[in-house]
């Protein structure tokens, strides 16, 4: 069982069409939050870090809230685009196991013209 | 900057074999990670060092073995492949373990079937 969960597991948007997925995570013992946008057949690549409860973070159209308090996670996508397809990962780290990444499925995010 | 390079990027082996997956770094990162990704279950952690010299079990390490050969190499052996073993194997490197970000940079990965 996963620690980190993400939901949903895929979603198809319409080119032009905001979205936001989920990733819940333990808040025990919480450190940091990751996001990583990981393109089919190339390496993940790292999108946000957030540490701090009401974190915001901002990427062009893609931003992300965090919830520590809770242990969740709001991606969002505004005005999706087709090179936005990837999957998403989340992955929390504790103060336990510091430099170690738990890491949830990924939401598979599918734009479509 | 090659950023994190992994060899081989496809093999095919049959139950039993050995083999070892390379995985270097130039950005002169601390810490280097083993992962392994498999359908439904997310990146999961194999092996990582913190620092030179030192290596830790991640979350699935049977079946495994690595060596730290310097800052730069971190590779991973498989002694007796099986069929458990088929997956994308991606190596990972940060500046450091314990740093605040930690933003982990991963390689293209490797795909291994074991038949």
């Amino acid at each position: 069982i996963l620690n980190v969960e993400q939901s949903p597991q895929s979603l198809h948007v319409q080119e032009g069409d905001s979205t936001n997925f989920t990733c819940s995570f333990p808040s025990s013992n919480f450190y940091a939050l990751h996001w990583y946008r990981w393109e089919t057949a190339k390496s993940p690549e790292a999108l946000f870090v957030m540490t701090l409860n009401g974190d915001e973070k901002k990427k062009g159209r893609i931003s992300a809230t965090l919830n520590t308090k809770e242990g969740y996670s709001y991606l969002y996508i505004k005005g999706s685009q087709p090179e936005d397809s990837a999957t998403y990962l989340c992955a929390s780290r504790s103060t336990d196991s510091w430099g170690k990444l738990q890491f949830g499925a990924g939401t598979q995010v599918v734009v479509t013209p | 900057n090659a950023g994190v390079t992994q060899t081989p990027k496809f093999q095919v082996l049959k139950t039993g074999q050995s083999m070892t997956l390379q995985c270097a770094q130039d950005m002169n990162h601390n810490s280097m990670y083993w992962y392994r990704q498999d359908p439904g279950m997310g990146l999961r952690l194999i092996y990582y060092s913190a620092s030179e010299g030192t290596t830790d079990k991640g979350e699935v390490p049977n079946g495994y073995n690595v060596s730290r050969l310097n800052k730069r190499e971190f590779s991973l052996r498989l002694e007796s492949a099986a069929p458990s073993q088929t997956s994308v194997y991606f190596c990972a490197s940060s500046e450091a373990e314990t740093s605040p970000t930690n933003e982990q940079f991963f390689g293209p990965g490797t795909r291994l079937t074991v038949l």
